[in-house]
């Protein structure tokens, strides 16, 4: 149990669906993120909430809208996603935004856009 | 802007055998600097941290030390076993002076210990 839980764990989605990605955490953290880990890319991070407001979009395409309803919950809604799209995407959450006691990260949804 | 380089991997050892892998960052100020471990399959562990120069982060027989002179937080382990088979990433984070704060990773190196 990692404190961070994201579900669902494997996902398989065509082109043409829309899904949500959900994160969870009871750990008292005020500040949560989204990560795409891609093969032979780095980690890129997507979005940054703090107290439910979004501080940063780092240029990611429309087809995915994140959506913050409360401290503890966060979710990534997909639609008309492309086979490049698919990757493991990971939530995070901290105390506070760069805090120096690190991130803790759930396990991520695998994603396939077929 | 502020990076994080690491060594390329693969790195692939003998059981037993001692581990370095290097980091180095550019990042104005001071940055707190991480070390974060992903097993097959998995998110990402933190596996041990240091917020200021000269800081020693360990844990799980894993050691780095912050070296503000030469901007590095190498990791090291004495006696790897099969079971530190993972994807290891260097990252710093800091927050001031209207900083967001994100979590800056390095590529990441994939570490296979051999029985």
């Amino acid at each position: 149990e990692t404190g961070v839980t994201q579900t669902p764990r494997h996902l398989v989605m065509g082109m043409t669906n829309k899904k949500s990605l959900k994160c969870e955490q009871h750990l008292g953290h005020n500040a949560m993120y989204w990560y795409k880990q891609s093969a032979k890319k780095p980690l890129e991070l997507m979005f940054v909430y703090n107290f439910k407001e979004q501080t940063e979009n780092n240029s990611v395409p429309s087809r995915f809208s994140p959506e913050c309803p409360n401290s503890s919950h966060l979710f990534l809604h997909l639609h008309t996603l492309q086979p490049e799209d698919s990757a493991l995407y990971l939530c995070a959450s901290s105390q506070d935004l760069g805090s120096s006691r690190g991130y803790t990260f759930g396990s991520g949804t695998r994603l396939t856009v077929v | 802007g502020d990076s994080v380089t690491q060594m390329e991997g693969p790195v692939t050892l003998s059981e037993e055998a001692f581990l370095t892998i290097n980091c180095t960052y550019t990042a104005t100020g001071y940055p707190s600097l991480f070390w974060y471990v992903q097993y097959p399959g998995e998110g990402l562990q933190l596996l041990l941290k240091a917020t200021k120069a000269d800081d020693k982060g360990s844990n799980k027989g894993f050691e780095a030390t912050y070296r503000k002179e030469t901007t590095s937080f190498h990791l090291e382990k004495g006696s790897v076993q099969v079971s530190d088979s993972a994807v290891y990433f260097c990252a710093l984070t800091k927050n001031y002076g209207g900083s967001q704060g994100n979590l800056i990773f390095g590529k990441g190196t994939k570490l296979s210990v051999k029985p």
